[in-house]
């Protein structure tokens, strides 16, 4: 069964760092996604991405953040300077063709801890 | 802003048994709604959805019910595997592709 893979799984970075955390989607879906879920809490939206743009966007989506899908098969979110409480798990998703109702597929997420 | 809840952070239940998982959500708005169930280090993976012009959908062991005039879902498992332990997430989306997420509710079913 294609899934969503992501790399890295743990990224170490210090405070005021840039990361990039890389996802690849199932070949064949639409739209992507980015969640994150700090410990021990609720896993929250990011940012949905369809037809090379954002479709939508949560408040936790700020200037410092950013996503791209650099060529047919990558998709990236971009923290340009990283804080303390950035720290999180952050899953990409995605999710088959149209508006109708598609679950999304999740990968099995980067742990990001910033020192 | 939690629109979806989940009050029970836990459940345990016997192997053989129903376990029932609850979500509660604040907006009417919602037309679309999921569970996932999530393993240590591995991302959520989804299990059963509804929409918002159906009351109940059933997959296998896994039944979904909606109440809209409740605003409230309900996950059934029956029977109960020990495989099943995990948490489990309720996730509802309103027309577009924004998803709200519950907090989760860890279910343990006891052999």
């Amino acid at each position: 069964e294609p899934e969503v893979t992501q790399t890295p799984s743990h990224q170490v970075t210090q405070m005021g760092q840039e990361v990039i955390l890389r996802c690849v989607p199932i070949s064949n879906h639409l739209y992507f996604y980015w969640y994150r879920q700090i410990l021990g809490q609720k896993v929250e939206f990011l940012v949905s991405f369809y037809n090379n743009e954002i479709s939508e966007k949560s408040e936790i989506f700020d200037d410092q953040f950013s996503v791209e899908r650099p060529d047919g098969s990558n998709f990236t979110l971009k923290i340009r300077s990283t804080k303390l409480e950035d720290s999180a798990m952050y899953f990409c998703a995605s999710s088959g063709q149209g508006m109708s109702n598609q679950p999304q597929h999740f990968g099995d997420g980067t742990r990001l801890s910033i020192l | 802003d939690q629109q979806v809840k989940q009050n029970s952070p836990s459940l345990s239940v016997q192997e053989g048994r129903i376990s029932i998982l609850n979500c509660d959500y604040t907006n009417s708005m919602f037309d679309y709604f999921l569970w996932y169930k999530k393993y240590p280090a591995e991302g959520p993976t989804f299990l059963i959805s509804i929409s918002s012009i159906k009351d109940k959908n059933e997959d296998g062991r896994f039944t979904v019910f909606l109440n809209k005039s409740a605003k409230h879902l309900s996950l059934h498992i029956v029977p109960s595997q020990p495989g099943d332990s995990a948490v489990y997430f309720c996730a509802a989306r309103v027309t577009g592709n924004q998803f709200y997420f519950g907090t989760g509710t860890s279910l343990t079913v006891i052999p």
